[in-house]
């Protein structure tokens, strides 16, 4: 079956540095994979996806990044803001239904 | 405020209650998904519906949970003989349903506490 695991499950980084979270799956058999963004006591917010047969897309000061070959996931954050202090979940997704998450990583920005 | 909302927010009960959640989704949206979190760990998928049709189970979902989407509208999450095991924070999903639109939205979730 799928699973989907965070390289690290902290990340700490000074504002206005950028950040970079790390996500690996072990099923290819996904047709995109999403980031989603949890604020405490909040439900996970969507933050960019990317399909399958793409390898980088970009957003307002995110990009996400799929190297299929390794089978890895990223997200970077430019300019990291207090505001962005968060766990990030990666997920994979199917046009059948249901996601996959991993287990998070924990994002602390330091003023 | 147009997105998806969840109710209760809170629920503390009894081990052996039954309890009931609600979810309302995006309205033009034709799936809606069910996820339980706990503490430190990523959503886990429990069930969806495509209008008011369960496709898809998971096992996590054991003959105590039921989930309902009568009218292809709002859904009913309920839990028969609460277990201490089930305190969790159950997220509620939905999505357009369509190719190429399948980002889910998540609601604020009802956090459930079994005493």
């Amino acid at each position: 079956g799928e699973s989907v695991g965070l390289h690290l499950p902290t990340l700490s980084v000074q504002e206005g540095d950028n950040s970079i979270i790390n996500c690996a799956y072990s099923n290819s058999a996904s047709d995109y994979f999403i980031w989603y963004k949890q604020e405490s006591g909040k439900g996970p917010q969507f933050i960019i996806d990317i399909r399958s047969n793409m390898d980088k897309r970009q957003g307002q000061r995110v990009t996400v990044l799929l190297n299929k070959t390794v089978k890895h996931l990223s997200l970077q954050i430019a300019a990291t803001q207090p505001g962005d202090s968060a766990v990030y979940f990666c997920a994979l997704g199917t046009n059948a239904g249901k996601s996959t998450f991993g287990d998070g990583t924990t994002l602390t920005v330091k003023p | 405020d147009t997105g998806v909302s969840q109710d209760p927010r809170h629920k503390i009960t009894k081990r052996g209650q039954n309890v009931t959640f609600r979810c309302d989704p995006i309205s033009e949206h034709n799936r809606l998904y069910w996820y339980r979190q706990t503490l430190g760990q990523g959503p886990e998928f429990l069930t969806y519906f495509q209008n008011e049709a369960q496709l898809e189970k998971s096992r996590l979902l054991s003959d105590r949970f039921s989930a309902e989407r009568p009218k292809g509208s709002f859904s009913t999450l309920e839990i028969q003989r609460t277990e201490q095991g089930d305190s969790a924070m159950y997220l509620c999903a939905s999505s357009l349903g369509l190719a190429d639109q399948e980002t889910q939205y998540f609601g604020p979730g009802t956090r459930l506490l079994v005493l």
